[in-house]
């Protein structure tokens, strides 16, 4: 069962374009909502996270935007440039406890054309 | 820091042959995972470690994996025996108990032919 739902499998957007990645969760207990970036041949890494007590996060070009109401949440890539071209991952977890368990999207292949 | 360390980065073995893989945490953090990476499945958790201690393993495919944390800077991943179908990327990555982020090795990717 696949409690993230991350869409769209890839995307292709123009330099200097807007790239948005939606995922869609199930479990209302979750509490943490990160997005990972992976680029070929290496180990995911943080790129942004938020918590459900707000409601957007910007962090230079990269935002995110959360709907509590609708169980979903967002990636916003501003300005999209060639060398963001990679993989990214929505997760969410909730953190109770020693629970460190994060329930992974898919994944969306990101290609950024010069 | 040196980040998570991973060996081998690459293997290539037969069906049937005993696989391990090994991972040092950053030093000082007290979580470790395991997760599988395939085109198919995306990413999937294997299991982790709090304190050296299992405390999920709901995602380790079958008896043929086994995973051990003997100390705070070690563990390994077996697989015996590997099958085909084991073919994939392995990661470790570490998290200190305060912060939910996760820190990604480089990975192994594993072949079984």
């Amino acid at each position: 069962q696949q409690q993230v739902k991350q869409s769209p499998q890839s995307l292709i957007v123009q330099k200097g374009g807007i790239s948005i990645i939606n995922c869609a969760y199930e479990n209302t207990a979750f509490d943490y909502f990160p997005w990972y970036q992976q680029f070929p041949g290496k180990g995911p890494a943080l790129l942004i996270a938020i918590r459900p007590d707000v409601s957007e996060k910007k962090e230079g070009r990269f935002t995110i935007s959360f709907n509590k109401s609708a169980k979903q949440f967002s990636l916003h890539i501003m300005d999209s440039q060639p060398g963001d071209s990679a993989t990214y991952f929505c997760a969410a977890s909730r953190g109770a406890g020693n629970n460190r368990k994060l329930i992974w999207g898919l994944g969306t292949s990101l290609g950024v054309n010069p | 820091d040196a980040g998570v360390i991973q060996s081998p980065r690459h293997e290539v073995t037969e069906m049937g042959q005993e696989v391990t893989l090994r991972c040092k945490p950053i030093s000082g953090h007290d979580y470790l995972f395991w997760y599988r990476q395939t085109m198919m499945r995306g990413l999937e958790l294997l299991i982790y470690f709090n304190n050296n201690v299992p405390i999920d393993d709901s995602g380790m495919p079958e008896d043929r994996f086994s995973a051990k944390m003997p100390n705070a800077s070690f563990s390994t991943l077996k697989i015996q025996p590997s099958e085909p179908r084991d073919s994939a990327v392995y990661f470790c990555a570490s998290s200190f108990a305060g912060k939910e982020t996760q820190y990604f090795g480089p990975g192994t990717r594993l072949l079984v032919l």
